[in-house]
C-alpha cells in the first residue's frame, strides 16, 4: 500500500493564480479529509468527505477555496484566486469507517508570492 | 464541543531523559484517543491509540493510558533519543463525530 498520495509536494505560485492540490486516498478508505497547517493556526480541518460526498465544509476559509471528490480514489482542493495568506502546508488524510486513526499524506507546501 | 488540550511547547530534553507530554480531553460521548507524531517535512503518523477507559496504547517505547477519571491521555517515554525530536499531537474521535479533533501540538527537541 502506497499510503495517501499528494501532489505536488511543493507549489510556488503568484498571487491571483489558480492552484490545484491533488490527493489519492488509500484504497478502501471511505472518508477523506483536507487540513491546512500553519505556524500561527496549527492544524485546521477544511473539509471532509464520506463516500465521496462532502459532509462538512465549514472550515473552508472563503469562497476562493473549493474541493471535489469525483470518485473514491481522487480528490482536489482548488484555490482561485490564490493570495499570500494561503501559504501553508496542506494535508490530505483518509480512513475507514468507525473511529480508526487517520492516514496522512506527506502534504503539499504551498507558497503564494 | 469535543476537544483536546495539550501542554504547550516547546519541550527540550537531553538524550535518555524521561518524557511526559500532558493531554486532557473534553467529550460528550466515549472517545477513542490518539497520539500522532510529525517529523520535519512529513505528514502526521499515528503513534498509538486507546479506545476505552484504562486501555494503554504503546509503540516505539512511548506509552499513554486512557484515564477516564481525569479525562487524560498523557504521553510518556522512559528514555528519549535524538531521533524522537518531532511535533506530537494528541487527538480524539467519537462515533458522534465524523472528524478527528487535534490538539495544538507540542514540539519536542532532544539534544545529545
Amino acid at each position: 500500500d502506497a499510503g495517501v498520495i499528494q501532489s505536488p509536494r511543493h507549489e510556488v505560485t503568484e498571487m491571483g493564480q489558480e492552484v490545484t492540490l491533488r490527493c489519492k486516498p488509500i484504497s478502501g478508505h471511505n472518508s477523506l479529509f483536507w487540513y491546512r497547517q500553519t505556524m500561527m493556526r496549527g492544524l485546521e480541518l477544511l473539509i471532509y468527505f464520506n463516500n465521496n460526498v462532502p459532509i462538512d465544509d465549514s472550515g473552508m476559509p472563503e469562497d476562493r477555496f473549493s474541493a471535489k471528490m469525483p470518485n473514491a480514489s481522487f480528490s482536489t482542493l482548488k484555490i482561485q484566486p490564490s493570495e499570500p495568506r494561503d501559504s501553508a502546508v496542506y494535508f490530505c488524510a483518509s480512513r475507514t469507517g468507525g473511529v480508526g486513526g487517520y492516514t496522512f499524506g506527506s502534504g503539499t507546501r504551498l507558497t503564494v508570492v | 464541543g469535543d476537544s483536546v488540550t495539550q501542554m504547550e511547547g516547546p519541550v527540550t530534553l537531553s538524550e535518555e531523559a524521561f518524557l511526559t507530554i500532558n493531554c486532557t480531553y473534553t467529550a460528550t460521548g466515549y472517545p477513542s484517543l490518539f497520539w500522532y507524531v510529525q517529523y520535519p517535512g512529513e505528514g502526521l503518523q499515528l503513534l498509538l491509540k486507546a479506545t476505552k477507559a484504562d486501555d494503554k496504547g504503546s509503540n516505539k517505547g512511548f506509552e499513554a493510558t486512557y484515564r477516564k477519571e481525569t479525562t487524560s491521555f498523557h504521553l510518556e517515554k522512559g528514555s528519549v533519543q535524538v531521533s524522537d525530536s518531532a511535533v506530537y499531537f494528541c487527538a480524539l474521535a467519537t462515533y458522534n463525530n465524523n472528524d478527528m479533533r487535534f490538539g495544538a501540538g507540542t514540539r519536542l527537541t532532544v539534544k545529545p
